[in-house]
């Protein structure tokens, strides 16, 4: 069975300050992809990160950054220096033979 | 280019009404999905379809709730009757199968919120 659990339900901080969003997941797939997606207020999901099972080399992307680890089974989301505009829920993903969720982690980010 | 598209946008509906959400993907991409989205269990995939044709719909919740692609350009998830715990926000995603095959890059729409009385 696949799962992702994302354990953190709320996260608050102050801009500037960096946070790291945990997701684990469980499969029995060798080949799969994890993904995270931002949803900000106004409602739409937004694709941010795309990874496959066979790539653990930590991505970066400009305040963003991603630490893939198979032999924990997770795949963590780390934004430096946080900003107003990062408040949103993010959801990471797995897909295997279909795209799953978790369950989000809302974080607010005050100035 | 124009991306997934859905309507209605929002919907408040009676107990018992009949309510169909709309969805018309991406030009040129043959992979439809629908989500639900609740506070009480996240985002739900309910039901895809591969060059029209359903797939897996395990995820759907009961009988009441019915989904169809007549075409590759046009999709629709049906609730009848609704109930007040099929509020929700109901989105739909597109993807060219390769690359959901491969990938699972999906394209969302803006979602449904349906709200039923």
């Amino acid at each position: 069975a696949q799962k992702v659990t994302q354990a953190q339900t709320e996260i608050s901080v102050v801009e500037k300050e960096d946070v790291t969003l945990d997701c684990v997941y469980e499969t029995r797939d060798t080949t799969y992809y994890l993904f995270w997606y931002k949803q900000p207020p106004s409602g739409e999901l937004v694709f941010l990160i795309r990874r496959n099972s066979f790539d653990e080399q930590n991505e970066i992307s400009g305040r963003y950054s991603w630490n893939f680890q198979k032999s924990t089974s997770s795949f963590n989301f780390t934004i430096t220096a946080s900003q107003v505009v990062d408040s949103a829920v993010y959801f990471c993903a797995l897909n295997t033979d279909k795209l799953i969720f978790g369950t989000g982690t809302r974080l607010q980010v005050f100035p | 280019d124009a991306g997934v598209i859905q309507s209605p946008r929002h919907e408040v509906t009676e107990m018992g009404q009949e309510v169909t959400l709309r969805c018309k993907p991406i030009s040129g991409h043959n992979s439809l999905f629908w989500y639900r989205q609740t506070m009480m269990r996240g985002l739900e995939l309910l039901i895809y379809f591969n060059n029209n044709v359903p797939i897996d719909d395990s995820g759907m919740p009961e009988d009441r709730f019915s989904a169809k692609m007549p075409n590759a350009s046009f999709s629709t998830l049906k609730i009848q009757p609704s109930e007040p715990r099929d509020s929700a926000v109901y989105f739909c995603a597109s993807s060219h199968l390769f690359d959901y095959s491969n990938t699972g890059e999906l394209f969302f729409g803006e979602g449904s919120r349906l709200t039923v009385l």
